[in-house]
């Protein structure tokens, strides 16, 4: 697609259920990355893939926060038994250039976010 | 552990100015360092990206500097507008792939 696409750009749901959070990277990007940013923080790094691999996930907060990516494309974070302190904008990016190719890496582009509520 | 500051935290200037916003970084060992501004309720626009090799990059009214020895890059816009008014993010990417994040300064220019 032309950018990075999230789904669902806003859900609303009850403490203990599970979400699952979409990114569509750019095509051809093989790199993927999910941030979480709360009302008024700043960015926080959640985990990194490398085609369908995950080298870095050290940012997940939590064993209830999974994400997978298959096909090296489409990324799914999943979070169980959601918490009120989950509510915060998902946001997914992606870039052309994987790391260790000489060159210091792409621009990475941002979708719009997921904008998560958990009451 | 990386750390990216942002200063100022907030920033209001009048419309025609020329301004400065300051980001700083701990661990000048980076790849590059990358500008984003963030509209309310929006995800990041990339601005600039600068290599570690490179001393800065322009784009129109944009100029990005970097001084990796001292863990320092500016944004300089020239001749702002009230379109200009956005949140503007500072990130650096290091060793590992990540990119770690400034707080931000958050800009408003009166027209």
């Amino acid at each position: 697609g032309a950018g990075v696409s999230q789904s669902p750009s806003n859900k609303v749901t009850e403490k203990g259920k599970d979400v699952e959070l979409r990114c569509d990277p750019i095509s051809g990007h093989t790199a993927l990355y999910w941030y979480r940013q709360s009302l008024g923080q700043g960015l926080e790094f959640l985990i990194y893939f490398q085609g369908n691999s995950a080298p870095d996930k050290s940012g997940l907060p939590s064993d209830r926060f999974s994400a997978e990516r298959t096909g090296g494309s489409v990324s799914t974070l999943t979070i169980q038994r959601t918490q009120q302190e989950d509510s915060a904008v998902y946001l997914c990016a992606s870039s052309q250039m994987p790391p260790g190719q000489g060159e210091s890496g792409n621009t990475i582009y941002f979708g719009e976010g997921s904008w998560l509520t958990v009451v | 552990k990386q750390e990216v500051t942002q200063i100022p935290a907030a920033l209001s200037v009048p419309e025609g100015e020329n301004l400065v916003l300051n980001c700083s970084f701990t661990d000048s060992a980076i790849y590059n360092l990358q500008w984003f501004r963030q509209d309310p309720g929006k995800g990041l626009t990339s601005l600039l990206l600068i290599q570690s090799s490179q001393r800065e990059q322009t784009s129109g009214r944009l100029n990005a500097s970097l001084d990796k020895s001292s863990g320092r890059s500016t944004l300089y816009i020239a001749a702002s507008q009230p379109g200009d008014s956005a949140t503007y993010l500072c990130a650096v990417k290091a060793l590992v792939e990540k990119l770690t994040f400034g707080t931000g300064t958050r800009l408003t220019i009166i027209p």
